[in-house]
């Protein structure tokens, strides 16, 4: 069965900080990953995604994420971080033999001035 | 084009109660997922349908919920005898069958049991 590990439920940075954060993923095939985030009381709007081509994936508001199968990582970064980029981020896993995508359990990212 | 449309956006039920819980896909979409969210927790998958089928319900509790897309119409999840336990955020995604794993979610429905 497909799986999700989110380390850390809470990250703190301060305004202009790189943001790390971190999913570890568990598949028997090949993974197709997903960041989502969420702003209070919002559905969740799609980051990016990674399906197997480049290893490297950008997604919208500076945020980028590595697929690195050898670690079974697929960490979501940014640069320099902003005050509205706090919100939950969810990491998700799918794959091609399915139509449902598995969720990890969020982390709340804050940012400080 | 109006994303996917959840309503009501907040429902308040007493105990032994039915919800109904509405979503409208996107225009074009024609896959439909019901997912759970629990303070704390992640989205739970709850069921995955296609108009007039269910492809996929391995989420759903076995008692009490069932879900439904019909040919005309949005897709119904539906809640019979509400406890407490359910009290959670329903969101509905939608995603094209082009590309079913590009999900576009809705704002979901904040449930309440009292």
């Amino acid at each position: 069965a497909q799986s999700v590990t989110q380390l850390g439920s809470h990250v703190s940075v301060s305004e202009g900080a790189l943001v790390l954060l971190r999913c570890n993923y568990s598949s028997s095939v090949p993974p197709y990953l997903f960041w989502y985030v969420q702003y209070p009381n919002q559905g969740l709007q799609l980051l990016l995604k990674y399906t197997s081509a480049a290893t490297l994936v950008k997604g919208i508001n500076g945020f980028e994420a590595e697929f690195k199968k050898s670690e079974t990582s697929f960490h979501l970064t940014k640069p320099s971080a902003h005050m509205s980029d706090a919100a939950e981020y969810f990491c998700a896993v799918s794959d091609i033999n399915t139509d449902k995508l598995i969720f990890g359990t969020g982390t709340r990212l804050q940012v400080f001035p | 084009n109006a994303g996917v449309m959840q309503n009501p956006r907040h429902l308040v039920r007493r105990r032994g109660q039915e919800a109904r819980l509405r979503c409208s896909p996107m225009k074009g979409h024609s896959h439909v997922y019901w997912y759970r969210q629990l303070p704390e927790e992640g989205l739970k998958f709850m069921v995955y349908l296609q108009k007039e089928n269910i492809i996929d319900e391995s989420g759903m509790p076995k008692e009490r919920f069932s879900a439904e897309f019909p040919k005309e119409g949005p897709s119904i999840l539906r809640i019979q005898q509400v406890v407490r336990g359910d009290s959670a955020a329903y969101f509905c995604a939608s995603s094209p069958p082009a590309d079913s794993l590009t999900y576009t979610f809705g704002s979901g429905t904040r449930l309440t049991v009292v």
